[in-house]
C-alpha cells in the first residue's frame, strides 16, 4: 500500500523568505501523480501543484515548485518570496496511475510572520 | 463554474441521530469522492464513483455510514445513527476522466460535531 509521510508538523518562516516543506512517500509503482494541496484557515483545499512521474522535469507555478527526487521517493515543496496569505496547512498527496483517490500525508502547518 | 458544492457547512447534532451531507459535483466531472478529515487520522478516503456507481467503499467506517449518487448532479453521505466519533470535517471532491488529468477539485467541506 501507498504511504505519504510528512515529517515536519509545524513550520514557520519571515514574509518574503523562501521555505521547503518535505513529503516522501513509498510506492512500488513506475507511473503516479504527486500533489501539494494548501488548506487555509478557511478550510478549503486548494491545489497548489501536481507533478507527473513520468515528467523529470520539476513542476513550477510562480512562487510555487518542486523538487521531485524519484529515487529516493522525495517531493518538497519550495515556496519562494513567502506572503502572509501564504499561511495554511499544507498536504502532500499520491495518486496511483489508475487516477483515483488521493492519499494524504498528515499535512505540515506553516505560519507567514511579517 | 461554481465549483464543488457541498451543505450544511456546519451541522451540529445529537448523539443517535440521522445525519445527511449533501455534495453538488462540478458539472461534466465523473468521479466523486467523499473524505473524512480528523486531527487524529488526517484525511482519509471514504468512498468513490465513478459515473454514479460506487466503485470503493472500504474506507467506510462501519454499517452506519452510506452513501448514495442517485444522479451525476447530487451524491449525499448519510450517517445512522451518529455518534460523538463521527465529528469531524467531511469534504466532497470531483474530478474529470481526461480533462486535466486526476486533479481533485474540493468542495469547502461540512464540520460535523455530534454531541
Amino acid at each position: 500500500a501507498q504511504t505519504v509521510t510528512q515529517s515536519q508538523p509545524e513550520m514557520s518562516v519571515q514574509e518574503a523568505e523562501t521555505v521547503t516543506l518535505s513529503c516522501t512517500y513509498d510506492t512500488s509503482e513506475n507511473n503516479y501523480y504527486l500533489f501539494w494541496y494548501k488548506q487555509p484557515p478557511s478550510r478549503q483545499m486548494i491545489l497548489v501543484i501536481r507533478q507527473e512521474a513520468y515528467k523529470q522535469q520539476n513542476a513550477t507555478e510562480n512562487r510555487f515548485s518542486v523538487n521531485f527526487q524519484k529515487a529516493a521517493k522525495s517531493f518538497s515543496l519550495k515556496i519562494s518570496d513567502s506572503q502572509l496569505g501564504d499561511t495554511a496547512m499544507y498536504f502532500c498527496a499520491f495518486m496511483n496511475q489508475a487516477g483515483t483517490a488521493l492519499i494524504f500525508g498528515k499535512g505540515t502547518t506553516l505560519s507567514v510572520s511579517s | 463554474d461554481a465549483g464543488v458544492i457541498q451543505s450544511p457547512r456546519h451541522e451540529v447534532t445529537e448523539m443517535g441521530q440521522e445525519v445527511t451531507l449533501r455534495c453538488k459535483p462540478i458539472s461534466g466531472h465523473d468521479y466523486l469522492f467523499w473524505y473524512r478529515q480528523t486531527m487524529m487520522r488526517g484525511l482519509e478516503l471514504l468512498i468513490y464513483f465513478n459515473n454514479n456507481v460506487p466503485i470503493d467503499d472500504s474506507g467506510m467506517p462501519e454499517d452506519r455510514f452510506s452513501a448514495k449518487m442517485p444522479n451525476a448532479s447530487f451524491s449525499t453521505l448519510k450517517i445512522q445513527p451518529s455518534e460523538p466519533r463521527d465529528s469531524a470535517v467531511y469534504f466532497c471532491a470531483s474530478s474529470p476522466l481526461q480533462v486535466a488529468k486526476n486533479i481533485q477539485y474540493f468542495g469547502a467541506g461540512t464540520r460535523l460535531s455530534v454531541l
